[in-house]
């Protein structure tokens, strides 16, 4: 079965530093990939989809300065929180659709603790 | 290995009937499940939840059902609209307290025909 592969799967920084995420599409090509960030009581927020070779398409009231997308070839999207801060802390979690039924396949998540 | 299964792709049910999603687990860690529901083009939203010390739980049109002896659960709809047509997935993780991680299923797309 398809896989995505999100790395790493925890991660601890100081306040002031950036971080970058990373999904991956294992077996097959993603031409669009999600960014959601969990929240307490375990909803999920769409940061932000990411598109491979164009600009990312972000949610109202996400940062795009602070929460960096990159989408540079068809099995990898990045996400780098920069100048994290310890209200940054929380899950992440990245999705892919493997065209064309449109599966949507979910990353481990990336949880991220900002001292 | 996956530890949440959703085995049915795609399920078609008709206006006003009953939708049954399924969703099996193997971690026996698991005490708390979820599921949401998504649109094309959208992220998916919370629609309801269980914690392993109950084997129901409602919400209007929305009922989970859990089963813990075997390692299932299940989301009924009743009765089915149009605008439940969507991909369900059923998630699940150990404990409802902090930051712990959901495991996702594959999803389920439902289609309600008129």
């Amino acid at each position: 079965g398809a896989v995505v592969s999100q790395h790493p799967s925890r991660v601890i920084c100081k306040s002031g530093t950036s971080v970058k995420i990373e999904c991956r599409s294992l077996d097959f090509q993603a031409t669009t990939m999600f960014w959601y960030r969990q929240f307490p009581k375990k909803s999920l927020m769409l940061m932000a989809t990411s598109n491979e070779g164009s600009k990312a398409t972000y949610e109202q009231g996400v940062e795009k300065d602070k929460f960096l997308i990159n989408h540079a070839s068809l099995t990898l999207s990045t996400l780098t929180v920069t100048s994290a801060h310890p209200e940054d802390s929380s899950f992440y979690i990245c999705s892919a659709y493997r065209d064309p039924n449109e599966k949507l396949f979910f990353g481990s998540g990336t949880q991220l603790s900002v001292l | 290995d996956q530890q949440v299964k959703q085995n049915s792709p795609s399920l078609s049910v008709q206006e006003g009937r009953i939708s049954i999603l399924n969703c099996d687990y193997t971690n026996s860690m698991f005490d708390y499940f979820l599921w949401y529901k998504k649109y094309p083009a959208e992220g998916p939203t919370f629609l309801i939840s269980i914690s392993s010390i109950k084997d129901k739980n409602e919400d209007g049109r929305f009922t989970v059902f859990l089963n813990k002896s075997a390692k299932h659960l299940s989301l009924h709809i009743v009765p089915s609209q149009p605008g439940d047509s969507a991909v369900y997935f059923c998630a699940a993780c150990e404990g409802d307290q902090g930051a712990q991680k959901l495991v996702f299923g594959q999803g389920t797309r439902l289609t309600i025909n008129p």
